[in-house]
């Protein structure tokens, strides 16, 4: 299957810094790329629906003024987290799919954010 | 609304077991299903997914799922699981957010244990 990196795979910061997670599609153009918020022993819950060259679309209940999503080609999605504070501490899982919803959506694999 | 759910949140099996993996979902429309396996502290890969045809859909690793649509159903099964199955399973569905949007909604999870 096609392959999904993020980058940085575990990232620790202090409270109140802004931090920013790549996620690229290496061998595929990904038309579309979803940020997942995963808490301990949960499922993933959907943030944001982001297509190459327009704005996010936000999940209800995610602030978009504190999780900023650029799509800005077709490989590369970057997720960042302004301002962090403990509770933004969780799982980050990015995907990325081609044009329709009959293409599959392949996972990265994770970036662990640890807030102190 | 569109929901998937897994009622068992914990199994475990025996090496060289079966396995079945149980899933319903709640769709109006023909469903897309998948079901992804995540390791601990690792992204989601893809075992297998169905989108139409034939009912039956075999995956990688050995894995197959059924698709029923007077159950609702999309269950996952492998005839001998092997040590290295223990991981998180998770089964999902292509549905269509309330801002148009394609997205997956994952079912809560199943862990799988296998013991010797």
């Amino acid at each position: 299957g096609a392959v999904v990196s993020q980058h940085p795979s575990r990232v620790i910061c202090k409270s109140g810094t802004s931090v920013k997670i790549e996620c690229r599609s290496l061998d595929f153009q990904a038309t579309t790329m979803f940020w997942y918020r995963q808490f301990p022993k949960q499922s993933l819950m959907l943030m944001a629906t982001s297509n190459e060259g327009s704005k996010a679309t936000y999940e209800q209940g995610v602030e978009k003024d504190k999780f900023l999503i650029n799509h800005a080609s077709l490989t590369l999605s970057t997720l960042t987290v302004t301002s962090a504070h403990p509770e933004d501490s969780s799982f980050y899982i990015c995907s990325a799919r081609g044009t329709t919803r009959r293409e599959t959506q392949y996972f990265g694999p994770g970036t662990r954010l640890l807030v102190l | 609304a569109q929901s998937v759910t897994q009622p068992d949140i914990h199994i475990t099996v025996s090496e060289g077991a079966s396995l079945e993996l149980r899933c319903n979902y709640s769709y109006g429309a023909t469903p897309y299903l998948f079901w992804y396996v995540q390791s601990p502290g690792q992204g989601l890969q893809l075992l297998l997914k169905y989108f139409s045809g034939d009912t039956l859909v075999q995956g990688i690793k050995g894995f197959e799922a059924e698709f029923k649509r007077s159950q609702s159903s999309f269950n996952l099964r492998k005839p001998s699981v092997h040590w290295s199955d223990a991981a998180e399973y998770f089964c999902a569905v292509v549905v269509i957010s309330n801002f148009g949007n394609e997205k997956l909604t994952f079912g809560t999870g199943t862990r799988l244990t296998i013991i010797p």
